[in-house]
């Protein structure tokens, strides 16, 4: 098992440009959640999908951001137009369903916004 | 609400001494919890989860209701133990509730 996968797993790019950022679960899984990591915010919750349907988008900071599963191997997170503020690191996560499943997240994107 | 809580953002100790990370959680039914470390800059790990009542790399964790907590707990610390730990706590929608975060300092 290759675990979640992201990419790229860092992305500097200049403010104003679409970024995109991309997540393969671990095969099975049938949930997946977006979380960003600052030091001033620590981790946020996203956005988190079931079954490739999203379920709570109430921690999407703005319209820039959006979210889509297209199918149970595949996610986006995409930013546009891109600003400073968004730099963090951008991790994906996956889990089966049923309880006391635990979360199992990928290494991460380093975003940086010049 | 639901709500995790983790109250020390940095502990520092030194190598051998015991070390306890605490959590409470503030949760209506049936908790799910879980411990989470975070090397510098790489991925949250699975440390413990509540059900398993295991011991991982020497830590240990006991849910106590009465007092909502879920401590995590190792009696001699380690240099390699520095890290970002984190609590947190399933709801029954499968989201992860997580507390702020606790650095751990393990000094030579």
């Amino acid at each position: 098992d290759a675990g979640v996968i992201q990419s790229p797993r860092h992305e500097v790019t200049e403010m104003g440009q679409e970024v995109t950022l991309r997540c393969k679960p671990i095969s099975g899984h049938d949930y997946l959640f977006w979380y960003r990591q600052t030091m001033m915010r620590g981790l946020e919750l996203l956005i988190y999908f079931n079954n490739n349907v999203p379920i709570d988008d109430s921690g999407m900071p703005e319209d820039r951001f959006s979210a889509k599963m297209p199918n149970a191997s595949f996610s986006t997170l995409k930013i546009q137009p891109s600003e400073p503020r968004d730099s963090a690191v951008y991790f994906c996560a996956s889990r089966p369903t049923g309880r006391h499943q635990p979360q199992h997240f990928g290494d991460g994107t380093r975003l940086s916004i010049l | 609400a639901q709500r995790v809580t983790q109250p020390e953002k940095l502990l520092s100790v030194f190598k051998g001494a015991p070390v306890e990370l605490k959590c409470n959680y503030s949760y209506s039914g049936s908790p799910e919890l879980f411990w989470y470390v975070q090397y510098s800059r790489q991925r949250l790990q699975l440390l413990l989860r509540h059900i398993s009542r295991e011991s991982i790399k020497g830590f240990t964790a006991d849910l106590n209701k009465g007092e909502t907590s879920f401590h995590l707990k190792k009696p001699f610390a380690q240099e390699e133990d520095s890290a970002m730990y984190y609590c947190a706590l399933s709801n029954q929608g499968g989201k992860l509730i997580f507390g702020q975060g606790t650095e751990l300092s393990v000094k030579p």
